[in-house]
Order: structure tokens, then sequence, then C-alpha cells
């Protein structure tokens, strides 16, 4: 149980163009899920917490405007990279927890944007 | 400002050499401390949760311990199969995880 699953697994995009990434939570249901951005041999840091129904919390110096995060339903957040830039290549990770406890919090794959 | 610091930040094994790896934290009022392996290009696969100093937990060659400061993750008798980024994290309140850098393991035949 507690499935996460995250799609693309890679993806290449062109510089200014957007890019949409999903995270769905397959056999539970999640009201809050959480984006996070890890570099190269660097660790995982909090982008965003995705609240369903409402505005996402984003943390301090994560630009809302270019990371949109949409949570519509139970089980899907899609995380927006708007008009990508190169620097915004980077692996980005999305989480969903049933209370965390003894079941932690359940990741998705990751997606591997580069931007050329 | 609430840290997670691992140690050390790479280590080298061979099959059957035991070890532990080293997790200190410095939050305001722990609500768990979360161990996860993670795998080249894969997301975090959770392993353990602990919540009080003394509290102890295992799976398999595996065992996670936590002290007032501290957790520990103990390996024995590691495979190659146990290859990978350990990375710990807290969680400080909200559901939000601090992240540790992460400790990666390399076990060799």
């Amino acid at each position: 149980g507690a499935v996460v699953s995250q799609h693309p697994s890679r993806v290449i995009c062109k510089s200014g163009t957007s890019v949409k990434i999903e995270c769905r939570s397959l056999d539970f249901q999640a009201t809050t899920m959480f984006w996070y951005r890890q570099f190269p041999k660097q660790s995982l840091m909090l982008m965003a917490t995705s609240n369903e129904g409402s505005k996402a919390t984003y943390e301090q110096g994560v630009e809302k405007d270019k990371f949109l995060i949409n949570h519509a339903s139970l089980t899907l957040s899609t995380l927006t990279v708007t008009s990508a830039h190169p620097e915004d290549s980077s692996f980005y990770i999305c989480s969903a927890g049933r209370g965390g406890g003894d079941y932690g919090y359940t990741f998705g794959s990751g997606t591997r944007l580069t931007v050329v | 400002e609430d840290q997670v610091t691992q140690s050390p930040e790479a280590l080298r094994l061979q099959e059957g050499e035991s070890s532990s790896l080293n997790c200190s934290y410095t939050v305001s009022g722990l609500r768990g401390l979360f161990w996860y392996r993670q795998d080249p290009g894969k997301g975090p696969e959770f392993l353990f949760t602990l919540y009080s100093a003394g509290e102890e937990k295992e799976k398999e060659r595996l065992k996670a311990t936590l002290t007032k400061k501290e957790s520990f993750l103990h390996i024995t008798a590691p495979k190659p199969e146990d290859s990978a980024t350990y990375l710990c994290a807290s969680n400080t309140g909200f559901q939000k995880l601090v992240f540790g850098t992460g400790t990666r393991l390399l076990v060799s035949p």
C-alpha cells in the first residue's frame, strides 16, 4: 500500500517553455502532498506544500509564479515549471503521507528535468 | 533553525563489514526521525520512523536507534545490494521533513 506515482520520469524542454509534472497517490487519499527539489549529490529541499482544494504553501525563496502547484483532487497534485530556464534543471520529487507514523511519507520516483 | 547533519558523507565497506551511519539533529520539537534509502535516479524509499530516545527498529540487516541528539543506522554484514544513499530527516511539525545531505554507501563484494 501507499504508492505514489510520478510522471514523467524524464523530460527535456526548451528554454522558455513550460513543463507539467504529475503526482498521484494510487491507493490512498492525500489531502496534502509535498514537492521537493534535489540537485546532484545534495539533499532534498522542500519547495512547497500542496493542499487539496486550496492554495499551495511555498517555502522561502521559491517563486510561486514560476512553480505553479495545483491540487485539484485528493489523489492528484501537479507542478508546472513555467518559462523554464537551464537553472531550473533538477530532480523534482513529490511525496504524500497518511499522517506519517510507521508508514512514513511515500515518495514518487522523481522527474529529471533538463532545460536546454 | 532546524538542522539535520549526516556523517560520513561517503562510506565504502567490504561485504560483511558492519558499520554505522550517523544523523545528528537540532530541532525544536521533534515529531519523528525518519530514515530513507535512495537509489540513483529514484525517489527515497521509506525505512524507519523513530519517535523517542531509546527507541530501536530493525529491518533485515538494518537497525535504527535514536537518542536525544542523534540517530544511528547500523548495517550488519552488508551486501552489495545495500549500496545506496541513506537519508535521514526530521519531522518538525505540519508534516514537513528536513533532510540531511545523506551518506553514500558502497559495499564491495
